[in-house]
């Protein structure tokens, strides 16, 4: 169904380490989103690139998320200082456009967990 | 904010027999996609639908923008059909707004 790569699966840090997540969206989809999703299964946008430019971004993505998606390298999510509360699991998800357009695929997650 | 009311919560059919499941928006949304988590836990796609519906093999969905609804419709239930469903609506901004979810479980 999906080809969105997502590494790695499972992330374990303390509090205060970094954090990093890495998506590989489907060949030839330039819009790239990322979700956190909480153990309430309640989803969260946090940013959305298109080929590198982002697109939109939420308040906390903008002061504690580290956040790029280079040409010809991975796109990738980085949390700069780990709180508790960051423990989820994080979405990626590609598509072909934004807004409307397009169904968006996701991939498998990262599950992070902040000691 | 947009919010998307997804019901029921959980839902236990037996095989061979059928339900709908629903999202209800608070605003108008332009586009909606439903998905099941499968047993590893990944987001598999079932529907995207500007308007109207679509029907997949024992699935059907329907979306009313305008109405601010949207419906997923199982009918023969099978026991791998088991698992969690998600909607999600789109806006004009791309982002998805997801429901809750719905716990579906398929009983012999």
């Amino acid at each position: 169904n999906s080809k969105v790569i997502q590494t790695p699966r499972y992330l374990v840090k303390g509090q205060g380490q970094k954090a990093k997540m890495r998506c590989i969206p489907e060949k030839g989809h330039p819009v790239v989103f990322w979700y956190q999703q909480n153990k309430n299964n309640e989803f969260k946008f946090l940013i959305n690139f298109q080929n590198q430019e982002v697109l939109q971004q939420i308040d906390m993505t903008e002061k504690r998320f580290s956040a790029e998606c280079p040409s010809n390298s991975p796109c990738s999510l980085e949390i700069q200082s780990s709180e508790a509360g960051d423990s989820a699991l994080y979405l990626c998800a590609s598509s072909l456009s934004w807004g409307i357009g397009d169904t968006q695929y996701f991939g498998p997650g990262t599950r992070l967990l902040v000691l | 904010g947009d919010q998307v009311e997804q019901s029921p919560s959980a839902l236990s059919l037996h095989e061979g027999t059928g339900s709908a499941l629903r999202c209800n928006f608070t605003t108008t949304m332009r586009a909606v996609q439903w998905f099941r988590k499968n047993s590893r836990g990944s987001l598999i796609n079932l529907f995207y639908l500007a308007s109207g519906t679509k029907e997949n093999g024992r699935l059907k969905s329907a979306f009313d923008s305008k109405e601010r609804y949207s419906t997923l419709h199982i009918r023969d239930a099978q026991l791998e059909d088991s698992g969690t469903y998600f909607c999600a609506a789109n806006t004009n901004t791309g982002k998805l707004t997801f429901g809750d979810g719905t716990v579906l479980t398929v009983k012999p």
